[in-house]
């Protein structure tokens, strides 16, 4: 079946520091790949997709993610963390041209130490 | 434009009553997705429309249900509540093509039933 895995529950990171959430998926097929991030209580925020061709892919707020084909993994990338990071991340995928919905990861917890 | 509206935005209800949401989509989006998201079973596909057709559905019971008009709006209804109802419930807009297109999340309607 199709599946998302974010093997990452909750992350603590140091202002400033780097930061990487992994994001794996299931399923021979290469799906079209997201991230999102949510806040307390608000929507999904979409940060970057992945649909073809360069496999790194620049979003907003300053994160990037890299596919990797080898590994059916979608990283997300961010040089310097800042405070107002911390959120909940999700990475998704949507298999085939057609009409398939999003399939999500359990979400990636960040928190931002001082 | 305006982004993806959703109303309302909290909801209190009791067992065994039905509750009606609202989402708007942005302009020019002719599909219309719903997700249940929980804290145990994180985001979960509810259906599809797409011009006012339900185009795809999850795996959830036949209290869960939907419409869309004709402006692309769209409505979710959920009959007899039960307590696991609770959720926080988003509504994605997107052009509904096939291929590269993305999904955009409104703020979430949180229900609680008490």
């Amino acid at each position: 079946a199709q599946s998302v895995t974010q093997p990452d529950i909750h992350i603590t990171v140091s202002e400033g520091a780097s930061l990487e959430l992994r994001c794996n998926y299931s399923y021979g097929a290469t799906p079209y790949l997201f991230w999102y991030v949510q806040s307390p209580g608000q929507g999904l925020q979409l940060l970057l997709k992945y649909f073809s061709g360069d496999t790194l892919v620049q979003g907003i707020k300053g994160f990037e993610a890299e596919f990797k084909r080898s590994q059916s993994s979608f990283n997300l990338r961010k040089p310097s963390v800042h405070w107002s990071d911390a959120a909940e991340y999700f990475c998704a995928a949507r298999w085939g041209s057609g009409y398939s919905t999003l399939t999500f990861g359990k979400g990636t917890m960040l928190l931002v130490s001082p | 434009k305006a982004g993806v509206t959703q109303t309302p935005r909290y909801l209190i209800k009791t067992r065994g009553q039905q509750v009606t949401l609202s989402c708007s989509p942005i302009s020019g989006h002719r599909s219309v997705s719903w997700y249940q998201q929980t804290p145990g079973q994180g985001l979960q596909f509810l259906f599809e429309y797409f011009s006012e057709t339900q185009r795809n559905k999850g795996n959830f019971p036949g209290r869960f249900s939907g419409r869309q008009f004709s402006n692309s709006r769209s409505e979710m209804n959920v009959s007899t509540l039960e307590l696991g109802d609770s959720a926080l419930y988003l509504c994605a807009s997107s052009l509904g093509d096939r291929g590269q297109t993305e999904a955009f999340f409104g703020q979430g309607t949180r229900l609680t039933v008490v």
